[in-house]
């Protein structure tokens, strides 16, 4: 089976650059996509098709995919910014594959 | 407006049976990938099954022979139908609208999630 490993927690003060990390076999060979998921709330996709942003998410939000690793970039974290962060790539036709996801704490 | 709602869910007894409905507005579910996708209890996300637009379904390997997804294009509405279930079943279930194979495959589009608790 095929696994995509994230650090369990992030932290970074407000203001600064947050790097989430997502590794995987040739992840580089695949695309790469990031959800953003606050308490209670269903996931929003942050991050598709390794670095392009959906309408109405933030300039702040960044995504590159290459070698092992994917990675999401906060630049400029926010308070609002706090929440849950995972990776996903579909690694064959009718597979999917989330990371275990990552905890960003700003303070 | 894209909208997804999410309904079916509860408690039911461990071997049950239990079926999810998604109930999609704002576009066409047979025009599109359909996924479900569960979360357990403060745990993190699972993809659980994908039905494709030209009607492929696959399951991920915990669920195959178990669960079955289907869609009604005449009610523009995703399901789920899920036999033996069991205590790890117990989830949070989402349906979720994929972006297609163009844009790199991923889920643009969620609903807000329907509790299956599976317990005695």
């Amino acid at each position: 089976s095929y696994d995509l490993t994230q650090p369990p927690s992030v932290s970074v003060s407000p203001g600064q650059t947050a790097t989430i990390t997502c590794s995987g076999d040739q992840l580089g060979d695949k695309y790469a996509c990031w959800y953003q998921q606050k308490p209670g709330q269903s996931p929003v996709l942050v991050i598709y098709q390794d670095d392009k942003r959906p309408s109405g998410i933030p300039e702040r939000f960044s995504g590159s995919n290459s070698g092992n690793t994917a990675t999401l970039t906060i630049s400029g974290s926010q308070a609002m910014d706090e929440a849950q962060y995972y990776c996903q790539a579909w690694v064959s036709r009718g597979s999917v594959v989330f990371g275990g996801g990552t905890k960003l704490t700003v303070l | 407006e894209v909208q997804l709602v999410e309904s079916g869910g509860g408690l039911i007894q461990p071997g049950g049976s239990l079926r999810l409905s998604c109930a999609a507005s704002g576009f066409t579910v047979s025009s599109n990938y359909m996924s479900w996708v569960r979360q357990a209890p403060g745990k993190g996300l699972e993809w659980v099954s994908v039905i494709y637009s030209g009607g492929s379904t696959f399951y991920a390997d915990s669920v195959k022979g178990r669960f079955t997804i289907s869609r009604d294009n005449s009610e523009n509405t995703l399901y789920l139908q899920m036999n033996s279930l069991r205590a790890a079943d117990m989830a949070v279930y989402y349906c979720a609208r994929d972006l297609g194979a163009a844009a790199g495959l991923a889920f643009d589009s969620w609903g807000q999630g329907t509790l299956v608790t599976v317990s005695s």
